[in-house]
């Protein structure tokens, strides 16, 4: 299967700054990425769609300026969470879609942020 | 609103035995249907996809059916090891081709040897 990276695997920031997450499509490119987040023993629940070279969509109720989503290439896309709270903790997890026709995402490993 | 439910509760099997896992969906007429699997701490791995007009797919040790009638489906697991022990999850995609996914919560399935 196609391979996505995502960095860094496990952040703890102070409450107040921002932190980067990077997701990397490594042997396909991906005009489009999904941005989920998901609590302990919860769903994923889908934050917003990265499309290259242009804004991308945010599901309804999430900030698009605390959660900024930069798709500036095929294969890189970054998710910053601005003015951290502690309430922002949680997993984020990106993935990247390779085929337009099958439908399958491929995922990275995931970001746990622990906003203190 | 859209819902999908899974059986919030582990199930527990003996190692062996075939596990079978439902997915149940309301409010939603998905174009296809997938399965992943999620082990702690890590992000979804992708098994298996069927479409609106499949009954039932198949892929090694694993069975998916899909009754859009009953708005169901079961995914099973035969022969089942204790490397199976993980969480696994449906997800329904739209005709839109968005790519979009919407997924349940997941069940968790335990192996016992």
């Amino acid at each position: 299967g196609a391979v996505v990276s995502q960095h860094p695997s496990r952040v703890i920031c102070k409450s107040g700054t921002s932190v980067k997450i990077e997701c990397r499509s490594l042997d396909f490119q991906a005009t489009t990425m999904f941005w989920y987040r998901q609590f302990p023993k919860q769903s994923l629940m889908l934050m917003a769609t990265s499309n290259e070279g242009s804004k991308a969509t945010y599901e309804q109720g999430v900030e698009k300026d605390k959660f900024l989503i930069n798709h500036a290439s095929l294969t890189l896309s970054t998710l910053t969470v601005t003015s951290a709270h502690p309430e922002d903790s949680s997993f984020y997890i990106c993935s990247g879609r390779r085929d337009r026709a099958s439908g399958e995402l491929f995922f990275g490993e995931g970001s746990r942020l622990t906003v203190l | 609103s859209q819902k999908i439910e899974q059986n919030s509760e582990a199930l527990n099997i003996q190692e062996g035995k075939t596990a079978t896992l439902t997915c149940n969906y309301t409010n939603y007429s998905p174009a296809y249907l997938q399965w992943y699997r999620q082990d702690p701490g890590r992000g979804p791995v992708f098994l298996l996809l069927i479409r609106e007009n499949e009954k039932e797919k198949r892929k090694e040790r694993l069975k998916v059916t899909f009754d859009t009638t009953l708005k169901q489906s079961l995914f099973h697991i035969t022969a089942s090891q204790p490397a199976d022990s993980a969480t696994y999850l449906c997800a329904l995609g739209g005709s839109s081709n968005t790519g979009k996914l919407i997924f349940g919560q997941g069940t968790t399935l335990q192996v016992k040897p």
